[in-house]
């Protein structure tokens, strides 16, 4: 049973406008999530994450927003640019905080 | 330098054969971890381990085993490597902290691609 669930597989954004990913999650427990973006041949790298305590995250053109009662949550990207072409992972960790649960990830297109 | 690194980059082995996949860390962590990725599965936990004397299995544990020889380093072997377990290999560590609530963040190592013929 998939706790962290990614729905859309790919997204395609012209370069300038705003990608929106979605996440959401079934563990009412879940107090913290993280995003991560993954180029080919590369490593994930750390995003920007979001405390439960809060409802919305600013780093740069990136913008993490939490929806408790709707359990989901949105990462935007503002404007997009080309470089954002990537696999964007949700993730949460596990209530035992021994690991973190990923979804299965969005492939990000910006087209210039 | 890299943070977490790994090696080999790319391994091609044959049905039978044992392998062993490494990885070193210059972060300091404690945690450590192996995922592997598949098309259209995300990461899955193999193995993590919290320290030198702390091995745990992950969700996918069979066909696999590990070993922290320091905190620095911690690898994965496939004692009899199959066709299913072709794949990309991460390893990762993590900067566990409970400051109020339980919080951590990753570092992935460049993974390591892996053919099993």
């Amino acid at each position: 049973d998939q706790q962290v669930k990614q729905n859309s597989p790919s997204l395609s954004v012209q370069e300038g406008r705003i990608s929106i990913l979605n996440c959401d999650y079934t563990n009412s427990m879940f107090d913290y999530f993280l995003w991560y973006k993954k180029y080919p041949a590369e490593g994930p790298t750390f995003l920007i994450s979001i405390s439960s305590i809060k409802d919305k995250n600013e780093d740069g053109r990136f913008t993490v927003f939490l929806n408790k009662s709707a359990k989901h949550l949105s990462l935007h990207i503002v404007p997009s640019q080309p470089g954002d072409s990537a696999v964007y992972f949700c993730a949460a960790p596990n209530q035992a905080g021994t690991a973190l649960i990923f979804g299965k990830g969005t492939t990000l297109s910006v087209s210039s | 330098d890299a943070d977490v690194t790994q090696t080999p980059r790319n391994r091609i082995t044959k049905t039978g054969k044992r392998i062993m996949l490494e990885c070193s860390q210059t972060k300091g962590h404690d945690r450590m971890y192996w995922y592997r990725q598949d098309p259209g599965l995300g990461l899955r936990l193999i193995y993590y381990s919290f320290d030198v004397k702390d091995i745990n299995k992950g969700e996918i544990s069979d066909g696999y085993s590990v070993s922290r020889q320091a905190q620095a380093k911690f690898s994965l072997s496939l004692e009899s490597a199959i066709p299913n377990q072709t794949a990309l290999y991460f390893c990762a560590t993590s900067d566990f902290s409970t400051s109020g609530s339980y919080q951590e963040t990753q570092y992935f190592g460049p993974g390591t691609r892996l053919l099993v013929l």
